[in-house]
């Protein structure tokens, strides 16, 4: 699986938007593109995943470069609840399993 | 609909007995992944399980071990505990398929700490 580089925290203010970059240089063209948030000692949630396009759904947007090799997460307008470590993984397309594997992460503290 | 549970919540075992985690998936999801998330550490993956088979397994020792059910439901058992087995351990569900393309959802975890 492609590595991903991850900036170890952020700042935002809340009802702002939240934009979290991940760095994939070195993805393959069956590689999906995804992203987890962890709440202290909660497990990870699932926010969105992409291929090529550009996705969007009711949590974020995920705006993926034309050459795939870095993406952006963006939380609209983010609030304290936001506040957890942002997870970006790529995974390749395979019958062989789905095992996950999160790095270091962002983490996003959303301030008043 | 419900999302994937777990339980107990906190587990507090000695040194050298033995845990057992459980983990219900999604309705209609029938892969189980089973994760260790020790403190300050990143998500290790342990077992993964489909259509009750073993599928894939983790680099963990054989005392670490599992079984799903025929309702898909899934079973982490820990053998000889050790103190660094303390941790968080995570199950996600996802469909099964083409991985990659099916989302993997998880659970609140079972924090076990071992005495």
């Amino acid at each position: 699986d492609a590595k991903t580089t991850q900036p170890p925290s952020m700042d935002c203010a809340e009802g702002r938007a939240a934009n979290l970059p991940c760095n994939h240089s070195t993805i393959s063209g069956n590689e999906y593109v995804y992203w987890y948030r962890q709440i202290h000692s909660q497990g990870p949630q699932y926010i969105i995943h992409g291929l090529k396009n550009n996705e969007t759904n009711e949590m974020a947007s995920l705006i993926i470069t034309e050459d795939r090799k870095s993406s952006t997460l963006i939380l609209p307008h983010a609030t304290l609840r936001d506040t957890a470590v942002y997870y970006c993984i790529v995974r390749v397309a395979s019958y062989a399993g789905n095992m996950l594997t999160f790095g270091g992460g962002t983490r996003l503290m959303v301030k008043p | 609909e419900a999302g994937v549970t777990q339980s107990p919540t906190h587990l507090i075992k000695t040194r050298g007995q033995q845990a057992t985690l459980r983990c219900s998936p999604i309705s209609g999801h029938t892969s189980v992944y089973w994760y260790q998330q020790a403190l300050g550490l990143g998500l290790q993956f342990l077992l993964w399980y489909d259509e009750g088979e073993e599928r894939n397994r983790g680099n963990f020792p054989p005392r670490f071990s599992g079984r799903q059910f025929p309702n898909y439901s899934s079973e982490l058992n820990v053998n000889a505990l050790e103190l660094e087995d303390s941790a968080l351990y995570l199950c996600a569900s996802s469909p099964f398929g083409v991985a990659g393309r099916e989302t993997q959802y998880f659970g609140p975890g079972t924090r076990l700490l071992v005495l």
